[in-house]
């Protein structure tokens, strides 16, 4: 079945860039026109979804990032990525990749990666 | 941006008791609502999409009812297993997708 694990670094200096990795295994990123999204979550909060990125490559962003944030694909590679620039420590959180069906059911965030913790620290 | 509202905030029950919990939109979201479950540590996993569908692999004491601005998820018999965050997402209208803060349900 398809599964999705993110990847990158943990520690990353305020003003730089952010930049992690999700890997698909077990399936194509580009079957089916589905969407690939992150969502983050700081410790001990609520869920907020930056964006995503749809198979033929357009994306959509959360209009309170939109100035800060990158999805894109790599097909070659089955993979997709996340850039987030003038990161501050308000964008220290766990760090989801998840899969969006789109229009196919279930309509929903069906599957997603374990989650990666990304400190904003100097 | 569509708001979501989630009562109540924690919710502690003795196993086998229902549990319902409440997502309330700011508008209309039609059906497309979904429901997570989040244990402590691991990611959310989808447990209902759009209102009332259960999730493939989802246990049938989950339910989730409503429409427009109001849903229930519903746990007809809670397991000690059902420790966890739930929380309510809205399909709607985006960007952005938005989640509600979250319901915490605990064992008595």
């Amino acid at each position: 079945q398809v599964q999705l694990q993110e990847s990158g670094p943990g520690l990353v200096k305020p003003s730089q860039t952010l930049s992690l990795t999700c890997t698909v295994s077990g399936g194509s990123i580009t079957s089916d026109s589905l969407y690939w999204s992150w969502i983050r979550q700081p410790a001990g909060k609520g869920l907020e979804w930056l964006g995503r990125v749809k198979t033929s490559g357009s994306t959509n962003y959360n209009p309170s990032l939109t100035s800060r944030v990158t999805i894109s694909l790599d097909t070659s590679k089955n993979q997709f990525s996340l850039k987030l620039n003038s990161v501050t420590a308000a964008d220290t959180a766990v760090y989801y990749c998840a899969r969006d069906p789109g229009v196919y059911d279930p309509n929903a965030f069906d599957i997603w990666g374990q989650g990666t913790t990304v400190t904003v620290s100097s | 941006e569509i708001m979501l509202t989630q009562s109540p905030a924690t919710l502690s029950l003795s196993p086998g008791e229902r549990a319902t919990l409440s997502c309330r939109a700011s508008q209309d979201v039609s059906s497309y609502l979904a429901w997570y479950q989040q244990k402590p540590g691991q990611a959310p996993r989808l447990l209902i999409y759009d209102a009332s569908y259960r999730a493939t692999g989802i246990p049938a004491r989950f339910s989730g009812s409503g429409s427009g601005t109001d849903f229930t998820l519903t746990i007809s018999s809670l397991e000690p297993e059902d420790v966890a965050v739930y929380y309510c997402q809205q399909r709607t209208t985006w960007p952005p997708f938005t989640f509600g803060p979250g319901t915490k349900v605990a064992i008595k």
